[in-house]
């Protein structure tokens, strides 16, 4: 099974402030899809970003964008002018062609933003 | 449009005692998964229907059984519960179109005394 791997349990930013959080995968796939979902309290999962493995450009939304490096097989993701509201825990995901429909997901990183 | 919707949000159960766990979901979407959430594990997938009428087992599916009733609705059951299923439980389902991400429902968090 593929692995997904977040080193840092917890990170903390500055509010306005740009924080990374890590994320590496095991795969001997060429094509699938990554994903950071953001879990707030309230338990919700939402998604924040994705990557298809065959695009070279690495994916932007808003204030969030990823580093996207497939020989590395690493997908951090970036948040700049870090807001309150961006507190939360994190998780990274993957999903290949040759694996059905499973996703597999990391441990989390637990973010919290200092006022 | 509700989305992926769970019941309950809560529950408390006694050790040996059964219950199911409902989801729906009104997306029309073919695939749905049954995860649970424990600290520092993130989540592990438990069951998963890749469509209407099939299901599979996901990492950790010892003492749980699943029902994909129809397109809409997958359910989760657990026969007799023990302190080691006291987890959040979420149930996702997915698109096909784009990158086919996971929606999720609100979790029900259950404890098994």
């Amino acid at each position: 099974a593929q692995t997904v791997t977040q080193s840092q349990p917890e990170m903390s930013v500055q509010e306005a402030e740009t924080v990374t959080l890590s994320c590496t995968y095991d795969t001997s796939e060429s094509d699938y899809y990554l994903f950071w979902y953001k879990q707030p309290p309230s338990r919700q999962m939402i998604l924040v970003i994705r990557q298809e493995a065959y695009k070279q450009q690495n994916a932007t939304e808003n204030r969030f964008s990823v580093n996207f490096q497939k020989a590395a097989k690493s997908f951090s993701l970036k948040i700049s002018d870090s807001q309150l509201g961006d507190a939360a825990m994190y998780f990274c995901a993957y999903r290949g062609p040759n694996t059905g429909n499973q996703f597999y997901f990391g441990t989390g990183t637990s973010l919290t933003v200092i006022p | 449009n509700a989305g992926v919707t769970q019941t309950p949000k809560f529950q408390v159960l006694k050790t040996g005692q059964s219950m199911t766990l409902q989801c729906a979901q009104d997306m029309n979407h073919n695939s749905m998964y049954w995860y649970r959430q424990d600290p520092g594990m993130g989540l592990r997938l438990i069951y998963y229907s890749a469509s209407e009428g099939t299901t599979d087992k996901g990492e950790v599916p010892n003492g749980y059984n699943v029902s994909r009733l129809n397109k809409r609705e997958f359910s989760l059951r657990l026969e007799s519960a023990a302190p080691s299923q006291t987890s959040v439980y979420f149930c996702a389902s997915r698109r096909l179109a784009g990158g086919g991400e996971q929606f999720f429902g609100p979790g029900t968090r259950l404890t098994v005394l």
